[in-house]
């Protein structure tokens, strides 16, 4: 069966300091990747999504970047953090015209 | 580009009430349409959806959501609501090409009184 694992659970960091976010997908090929990130009361907010390896699509410019070196690792950084970045950030797997399954997800606060 | 709205922002409702949570959505084709759970701290469940076929969809937890094209809606429904479904319910809306895009609306969280 497929799983997804996103790590770490709760990161604290200060302003200005660098970002990485790592996910993982167990079971499957070739899946569409997505990090989303939800702020404190609001809905989702789509990031990032992959379609393949280096493939990276942008949705929202921002601080932040998306990397895909293999086919099952997704991961999101920063180069400097900003206040702003704080939030709950879900990374999800989904195959072509499949559903969308998510990680337990990332709380961050930038201090 | 699709766009989803959920007017209920939060709704309460008694253990043991039925309940039902409002989805609308714009597409300029059939969407797959998907209904999400998030308990506080948590990701996304997928509670049901909807890709072809029968209107009417059963999901996990005892909820069922029922697509309806002429009104752009899937509304998702319980005759009896327990405590333990209290949490932030999300309505998706998938685009049918291979660049997967997901639109979620803004959640609507639902309070459950004992």
């Amino acid at each position: 069966s497929q799983t997804i694992h996103q790590w770490p659970a709760t990161l604290v960091q200060p302003v200005g300091s660098p970002l990485s976010l790592e996910c993982t997908v167990e079971g499957t090929s070739n899946p569409n990747l997505y990090w989303y990130r939800q702020a404190a009361g609001r809905g989702l907010q789509l990031l990032f999504y992959s379609v393949g390896i280096g493939q990276i699509s942008s949705e929202v410019p921002q601080n932040l970047s998306a990397s895909r070196p293999q086919d099952r690792q997704f991961i999101l950084s920063s180069k400097k953090l900003l206040l702003s970045d704080s939030g709950f950030y879900l990374c999800a797997w989904s195959v072509p015209a499949g559903t969308l399954h998510f990680g337990n997800g990332t709380r961050l606060t930038v201090t | 580009a699709q766009s989803v709205t959920q007017p209920d922002i939060h709704i309460t409702v008694s253990e043991g009430a039925s309940l039902e949570l409002r989805c609308n959505y714009s597409y300029g084709a059939t969407p797959y349409l998907f209904w999400y759970v998030q308990s506080p701290g948590q990701g996304l469940q997928l509670l049901l959806k909807y890709f072809s076929g029968d209107t009417l969809v059963q999901g996990i937890k005892g909820f069922e959501a029922e697509f309806k094209r002429s009104q752009s809606s899937f509304n998702l429904r319980k005759p009896s609501v327990h405590w333990s479904d209290a949490a932030e319910y999300f309505c998706a809306v998938g685009a049918r090409n291979y660049g997967q895009n997901f639109v979620f609306g803004p959640g609507t969280r639902l309070s459950v009184l004992p």
